[in-house]
């Protein structure tokens, strides 16, 4: 089964609107971490926002933000005001407490940013 | 500074051919990772170092081989490779191994096997 699940193989948005990403996670583990990366065409894997599964408030980082819904097992990625420079390539991941050493990765959402 | 630099950037080399690729971090990271990642895919672990000790091998063939000579420089030694081999190869640091680290990522090495 898979332990992370991106459903959005594509998405569109304009510029200046707002995108949600979605991202199902699958785990018995009461403590995890999730984490979304933006992967450009260049291929560098830059680090956006973390939740973890004890953390009460949603994660923000700047226009980024993490609807946690913990009952549903889901970690969606909200874009605020998406830039043409948001286009690129987006994983959700999973690290488990008790597999430290795996970050779990999606398939991925290839997000594209029009004027 | 939460850099993690690779080097080369692309690298071309024949099946017989020996080549070594370097990764560098100067966070005080205390695990260090190679992921090899093909088009359109996401990254798959290949190795995990922590504190400077092979911690995971993900059943990677013998002709990859890692390198971890101090706490912030990390080698995948290349021998023998398939044109299979051929993708993104990526090196990643984080500070422990808790659920709560995250990685961090260099621009990885485009490898193409002739």
């Amino acid at each position: 089964a898979q332990k992370i699940t991106q459903t959005q193989p594509g998405m569109f948005v304009q510029e200046k609107e707002a995108v949600t990403l979605d991202c199902t996670y699958d785990t018995s583990d009461p403590s995890y971490g999730l984490f979304w990366y933006k992967q450009p065409s260049s291929g560098e894997m830059i680090f956006l926002i973390y939740q973890g599964s004890y953390d009460q408030q949603n994660a923000t980082e700047g226009r980024y933000s993490l609807n946690f819904q913990k009952a549903r097992k889901s970690a969606n990625l909200v874009i605020s005001a998406s830039q043409l420079g948001d286009s690129a390539m987006y994983f959700c991941a999973m690290r488990e407490d008790y597999n430290t050493d795996k970050l779990i990765f999606g398939t991925g959402t290839r997000l594209q940013v029009f004027p | 500074d939460t850099e993690v630099t690779q080097t080369p950037k692309h690298l071309v080399m024949g099946m017989t051919n020996k080549k070594s690729l370097k990764c560098e971090q100067h966070m005080g990271h205390r695990a260090m990772y190679w992921y090899k990642q093909k088009a359109k895919k996401p990254p798959e672990l290949m190795f995990v170092y922590s504190y400077e000790k092979l911690s995971i091998n993900e059943s990677v063939p013998s002709r990859f081989s890692p390198e971890c000579p101090n706490s912030s420089l990390l080698n995948l030694h290349l021998h023998a490779l398939q044109p299979e081999d051929s993708a993104l190869y990526l090196c990643a640091s984080s500070q422990g191994r808790g659920s709560n680290y995250e990685q961090y990522f260099g621009p990885g090495t485009r490898l193409t096997v002739t």
